[in-house]
């Protein structure tokens, strides 16, 4: 069964750091793009940063760039997003998605950013 | 970056009855391959998003085919020939034409009345 598992959301201060993990399993994980989209409280869905297979392109949504980095570990079938500097409009569920097309998408992760 | 709109965000339909979304895009999703990268997704209440619809018409596995895509240029439509209530939720579009940004509409929610 494809399946994506996100962890590493929780409470952090305004410009605190947190990392995200999307463990994949259940598909060739070197094979596919990955993209990490966010939903704040109530809100809609909201692109943040795609990764190509091998971990050499990566993009993201003006609103975080400079401050979040994706990344992944072919080896052990992982996907992460670097949080850094960290905002109150940060807050939000953070999924997980294979492709460029979304696909297959994890149950999310919360972080919540507030004092 | 293209913008996304969809009609209506609310959408109150009776159970067994049509439903229809509207989905437009600020400029044409026609890839220079020929394609239009633009998908439909159902985020049922307290769920992650699930794609139901990829390339306009194509269904995902399992999709069941009361659900259909239709469109080209910067006009799309998803329609529910019949609404059930496992149905009830929102739906977005997305283009993935003219990226990074990818985009979405800002949703419609749907509910039985």
């Amino acid at each position: 069964e494809v399946q994506l598992v996100e962890s590493g959301g929780g409470l952090v201060q305004p410009g605190g750091s947190l990392r995200l993990s999307c463990a994949a399993s259940g598909f060739t994980f070197n094979n596919w793009w990955m993209s990490w989209v966010r939903q704040a409280p109530g809100k809609g869905l909201e692109w943040v940063a795609s990764i190509d297979e091998d971990g050499f392109k990566n993009y993201y949504v003006g609103s975080v760039k400079g401050r979040f980095t994706i990344s992944r570990d072919n080896a052990k079938n992982a996907l992460y997003l670097h949080m850094n500097s960290l905002r109150a409009d940060d807050t939000a569920v953070y999924y997980c998605a294979r492709t460029k097309s979304f696909d297959v998408w994890g149950q999310g992760t919360m972080v919540t950013v507030s004092s | 970056d293209v913008v996304m709109t969809q009609s209506p965000l609310s959408l109150p339909v009776t159970l067994g009855q049509p439903a229809s979304i509207s989905c437009r895009s600020s400029q044409s999703l026609v890839y220079s391959d020929g394609n239009t990268y633009l998908n439909w997704f159902q985020q049922r209440p307290g769920q992650s998003p699930r794609r139901l619809i990829y390339k306009v018409s194509n269904r995902d596995s399992g999709v069941p085919d009361r659900f259909s895509g239709s469109g080209s240029g910067t006009d799309f439509t998803l329609k529910i020939s019949r609404v059930e209530a496992e149905d009830v939720g929102v739906y977005y579009c997305m283009q993935a034409t003219h990226w990074p940004p990818f985009t979405f509409g800002p949703g419609t929610k749907l509910d039985i009345k």
